[in-house]
C-alpha cells in the first residue's frame, strides 16, 4: 500500500502570511504514461465534508481561489496558500489515487497565529 | 446540480452491522465512480473502497476486507456501504464520494462531490 504522510500535524500563521504544508507518498505517484502525478488536497472545515481543493497535484479545482496552489511531482508535494485568509481556517488533507488503497495523509491543522 | 443525500444517523451495538445508503441525482449515476471514507471524531480520513455503479465492481481498503459490502441499486440511483461485525472502534462519519469524471475520463479516480454525512455510533 502506499502510505501518505503529511507535515507538519498543526501550523500557525498570520493572516496575509504564507502557509505550507507538505505530503510524501511512499513510493512514486507519477503515472509515466500520461506524466501525471495522481495527488489531490482537500479542505474540511468543522462539521463540514472535504472540499476539493487541487488535484493532478497542481491543477486547481474550479471555484477555489488563486491563493491555493500545489506543487511537486513523484513522491513529495506542497500545498501553498500564498496570503493566508481567516476562512483558510480548516484541516486539510492529500490523497493519492494512483492506487487502490487510496489512501489519505493524517491531515494538517491550519491556525491562525 | 450534483448531490448525494445519505441515510441518517445509526446507532447500534457491537457486533451488529450497519448499511448506509447514498441516493444520487442530477448526473447519469451509472457513469461515476463513488468512494466511501469514513472519519472518527476529530480524526483523519480513512479510505473504505470504490464501486463502479456500472458493473458493481469494488475495490476495497484491505482493513476492511471480509467485513464491509459495497452494492448500488441503479434503479433507484442508490449506492450502499454496510459493515458488519461492528466495534467501538466503528463509530464515525461515513461519507460518500463521487468521481469528478465519468469513466471515459481521466477524472474517474478524484473524489469530488461528497454526500453530508452519515454518524454512525456502535455502543452496548
Amino acid at each position: 500500500d502506499i502510505v501518505m504522510t503529511q507535515s507538519p500535524d498543526s501550523l500557525a500563521v498570520s493572516l496575509g502570511e504564507r502557509a505550507t504544508i507538505n505530503c510524501k507518498s511512499s513510493q512514486s505517484i507519477l503515472y509515466r504514461s500520461d506524466n501525471k502525478n495522481y495527488l489531490a488536497w482537500y479542505q474540511q472545515k468543522p462539521g463540514q465534508p472535504p472540499k476539493l481543493l487541487i488535484y493532478w497535484a497542481s491543477t486547481r479545482e474550479s471555484g477555489v481561489p488563486d491563493r491555493f496552489s500545489g506543487s511537486g511531482s513523484g513522491t513529495d508535494f506542497t500545498l501553498t496558500i500564498s496570503s493566508l485568509q481567516a476562512e483558510d481556517v480548516a484541516v486539510y488533507f492529500c490523497q493519492q489515487y494512483y492506487a487502490t488503497p487510496r489512501g489519505f495523509g493524517q491531515g494538517t491543522r491550519l491556525e491562525i497565529k | 446540480q450534483v448531490q448525494l443525500v445519505q441515510s441518517g444517523a445509526e446507532v447500534k451495538k457491537p457486533g451488529a452491522s450497519v448499511k448506509v445508503s447514498c441516493k444520487a441525482s442530477g448526473y447519469t449515476f451509472t457513469n461515476y465512480e463513488i468512494n466511501w471514507v469514513r472519519q472518527a471524531t476529530g480524526q483523519g480520513l480513512e479510505w473504505m473502497g470504490w464501486i463502479n455503479p456500472n458493473s458493481g465492481d469494488t475495490g476495497l481498503a484491505q482493513n476492511f476486507q471480509g467485513r464491509v459490502t459495497m452494492t448500488r441499486d441503479t434503479s433507484i440511483s442508490t449506492a450502499y456501504m454496510e459493515l458488519s461485525s461492528l466495534r467501538s472502534e466503528d463509530t464515525a462519519v461515513y461519507y460518500c464520494a463521487r468521481s469528478k469524471g465519468d469513466y471515459s475520463s481521466i477524472w474517474y479516480a478524484i473524489p469530488e462531490s461528497w454526500g453530508q454525512g452519515t454518524l454512525v455510533t456502535v455502543s452496548s
